[in-house]
C-alpha cells in the first residue's frame, strides 16, 4: 500500500512566522502535490512537482513556495504566514500524473492555524 | 474559478435511505473520479469513469458519467453509518490536471 505521511497533524503559528510542512511518500512516485482544503471550496491545488527539483504552480500559489530535493519528499513553505492561510493542507502523490486513470494518494492532512 | 460544483453541500439521512450526489460543470473532462474522505484522513479514491454514459457499481454505490462528460452522479442505496464522510469529485481537464469539486458532506444517522 502507498503511504503518504505528513510531518504534523496540527500546527499553530503566529502571523509572520515561516512555516514548513513536510510530506514523504514511500512508493517511488514521480509526482507530488500540495492542496489546501476549505469548507465549500473543495481541494485547491497550490503547487505540484513532476520530478526532483521541478515545480509547477497550481491554482493558488501566492504566498507559498515548495521544495523537492529528494524524490520521496515534497515540502510546502509559507514564507510569512498570514491568517488567511489557516486551512487544512493535504499532500498527495501519484504515479501517472495527467493520465485519465491516475490515482492520487493522500496524506492525512495538516490542520494549520495562523493566529 | 471553481469548475466542478457539487450538490447538495450537506446531506443528513437515516440509515437505510437512498441518496444521490451530483457533480456538475460546464467543462468537458477526459475522466472523472470520486473520492471519499473520512474525518481526520485524506481522500481515498473510490472510482474512475472515463467514457460518456459509463456506469460503474461498487457494492451499494453507483457512479455515472454524463453522456457529454460534463457531469457525474453518485447514488448510494440503503445508506449505512460507514458511508458517512465527505464525497469529492475530481475531473481531468484538457490540461491534464485534476480539478476537485466543492464536496458533499454526508452524515448517515443510525
Amino acid at each position: 500500500d502507498v503511504k503518504v505521511t505528513q510531518s504534523s497533524r496540527y500546527l499553530v503559528k503566529r502571523t509572520g512566522e515561516k512555516v514548513f510542512l513536510e510530506c514523504v511518500q514511500d512508493m517511488d512516485h514521480e509526482n507530488m502535490f500540495w492542496y489546501r482544503q476549505d469548507p465549500g471550496l473543495g481541494l485547491r491545488l497550490i503547487y505540484f512537482s513532476y520530478d526532483v527539483k521541478m515545480k509547477e504552480k497550481g491554482d493558488i500559489p501566492e504566498g507559498y513556495s515548495v521544495s523537492r530535493e529528494k524524490k520521496e519528499r515534497f515540502s510546502l513553505i509559507l514564507e510569512s504566514a498570514s491568517t488567511n492561510q489557516t486551512s487544512m493542507y493535504l499532500c498527495a502523490s501519484s504515479l501517472l500524473a495527467g493520465h485519465i486513470t491516475d490515482t492520487q494518494y493522500f496524506g492525512p492532512g495538516t490542520r494549520l492555524t495562523v493566529l | 474559478t471553481q469548475l466542478l460544483e457539487q450538490s447538495p453541500q450537506f446531506l443528513s439521512i437515516q440509515e437505510g435511505e437512498n441518496l444521490t450526489v451530483y457533480c456538475n460543470s460546464s467543462s468537458v473532462f477526459s475522466s472523472l473520479q470520486w473520492y471519499r474522505q473520512e474525518p481526520g484522513e485524506g481522500p481515498v479514491l473510490l472510482v474512475t469513469v472515463v467514457t460518456g454514459g459509463e456506469v460503474k457499481k461498487l457494492k451499494r454505490l453507483t457512479f455515472q458519467f454524463g453522456d457529454a462528460r460534463k457531469d457525474s452522479s453518485l447514488h448510494i442505496t440503503a445508506a449505512q453509518t460507514g458511508d458517512t464522510g465527505l464525497y469529492l469529485c475530481a475531473g481531468l481537464n484538457t490540461g491534464n490536471q485534476f480539478y476537485f469539486g466543492t464536496g458533499t458532506s454526508l452524515t448517515v444517522i443510525p
